[in-house]
């Protein structure tokens, strides 16, 4: 069955603008979470989305928000883009335990 | 907190040597344990997952990883690595409020002929 897929693979924004990164699930995974990867801090948990109900979230700025749809498809967005955004952001969605994680999307912000 | 430790920023193998990846957590209750293998500019891979029963679970790849509630350990352990193993690997452990895993810094793991 396919993957985890992310849209879009490579994205450069300059500071200030805002994005939003795509992620569609494994079919009949309804849980979806997002990490933010970057050299220096390692894997950060951003959020985790489960039937359209955010149910935790990570110690990031409001300017990080996402959603889920009712097809489990889930969305995040970045607002005012900061140089330290840059990073690849990753989501992985879940059935029970255990991720399937995405090939990610590698934001460049200038 | 929850939280996992990867000594290990970095290991060096030969070819067809074994490996030891080491891990170490602190959780309150038995955890639900796994290890993530991530390739250069990809998404992470779950090798395997420990859960409960065996303490000794098998994964993909070849790889195993002993769950030692004693030492607060989890080691990953390859008993011949191929040069194809080279890449970034992940220790984690879910969070007790659920709904969130916490990785390790990693251990990126270089193969040498």
């Amino acid at each position: 069955k396919a993957g985890v897929t992310q849209t879009p693979r490579y994205l450069i924004k300059t500071r200030g603008q805002q994005v939003t990164l795509s992620c569609s699930p494994i079919s009949g995974h309804r849980s979806v979470s997002w990490y933010q990867q970057t050299p220096g801090q390692g894997l950060q948990f951003l959020f985790e989305y489960f039937s359209e109900t955010q149910r935790n979230k990570g110690n990031f700025p409001g300017r990080f928000s996402g959603r889920q749809f009712s097809n489990s498809r889930s969305e995040m967005n970045v607002s005012t883009l900061e140089l330290g955004d840059s990073a690849l952001y990753l989501c992985a969605s879940s059935y029970d335990r255990g991720y399937t994680f995405g090939s990610g999307t590698r934001l460049t912000v200038v | 907190a929850q939280s996992v430790t990867q000594p290990d920023i970095h290991i060096t193998v030969s070819e067809g040597a074994s490996l030891e990846l080491r891990c170490n957590y602190s959780y309150g209750a038995t955890p639900y344990l796994f290890w993530y293998v991530q390739s250069p500019g990809q998404g992470l891979q779950l090798l395997l997952k420990y859960f409960s029963g065996d303490t000794l679970v098998q994964g993909i790849k070849g790889f195993e990883a002993e769950f030692k509630r004693s030492q607060s350990s989890f080691n990953l352990r390859k008993p011949s690595v191929h040069w194809s193993d080279a890449a970034e690997y992940f220790c984690a452990v879910d969070h007790t409020g659920g709904f969130k895993t916490i990785f390790g810094a990693g251990t990126r793991l270089f193969v040498k002929a």
